[in-house]
């Protein structure tokens, strides 16, 4: 969805170094996620966020954080990556008004040697 | 807890034939159900979502699902497969409440499915 972008699209980095992956938004959503996708494993979420204000742990947050900078900016980092770290990482928005339906960014696919 | 299986891993289904994507769910109270699509070296791209109302859901690109709360399934379907539907499928779940962690939309693993010309 072109209203969600994330960027960098790819990045290849080595371990132990800090990463921030970084989500834009134009759809006017409050809410905003990040995921993470291994094959075979599906979508898991890392932080959501529902406001400015409101940052929360996902179900697998451990070794990641957060920043949301503005409604539209949605920040994750890595403060010291580790190759298992290594997958597809998606940012998500969704309204409560349209049922929480999500809208996801193209991803970023990560590679930590 | 909530949960979705996709039984199947994989799907192949020759053009022009009917195709199905199978999806079960596990969640407290009403679902929320939703489809997802994702292109090779693409996001999920929304399909159709069920939230209440007819249990046949028509969505983008020709797919429908028909919510069956009996069966507690969601099963994707497509009248007449095209080469272009080949893709990952996701199914996911969340739950029709509101409160702490109704937020969370659970995915399945993912269908793989393969249409052949």
């Amino acid at each position: 969805d072109a209203d969600v972008t994330q960027t960098p699209r790819n990045r290849i980095t080595k371990t132990g170094k800090r990463i921030m992956l970084e989500c834009s938004q134009t759809k006017g959503h409050d809410r905003m996620y990040w995921y993470r996708q291994d094959p075979g494993l599906g979508l898991r979420l890392i932080y959501y966020s529902f406001d400015v204000k409101d940052i929360n742990k996902g179900e697998i947050s451990d070794g990641y954080s957060v920043s949301r900078q503005a409604q539209a900016k949605f920040s994750l980092s890595l403060e010291s990556a580790i190759p298992n770290q290594t997958a597809l990482y998606f940012c998500a928005t969704s309204d409560v008004g349209q049922s929480d339906t999500q809208y996801f960014g193209p991803g970023t696919r990560l590679t930590v040697l | 807890a909530q949960s979705v299986a996709q039984p199947e891993d994989q799907v192949n289904v020759a053009e022009g034939n009917p195709l199905t994507v199978k999806c079960t769910y596990s969640v407290s109270g009403n679902p929320y159900l939703f489809w997802y699509v994702q292109y090779p070296n693409r996001g999920l791209q929304f399909l159709l979502k069920y939230i209440t109302g007819d249990n046949l859901v028509k969505g983008s690109y020709g797919f429908e699902a028909e919510f069956n709360k009996s069966q507690t399934s969601f099963h994707l379907k497509k009248p007449s497969a095209l080469v272009s539907d080949s893709a990952l499928y996701f199914c996911a779940v969340r739950a029709l409440y509101s409160g702490a962690g109704s937020y969370q939309l659970t995915f399945g693993k993912g269908t793989k499915l393969s249409v052949i010309p």
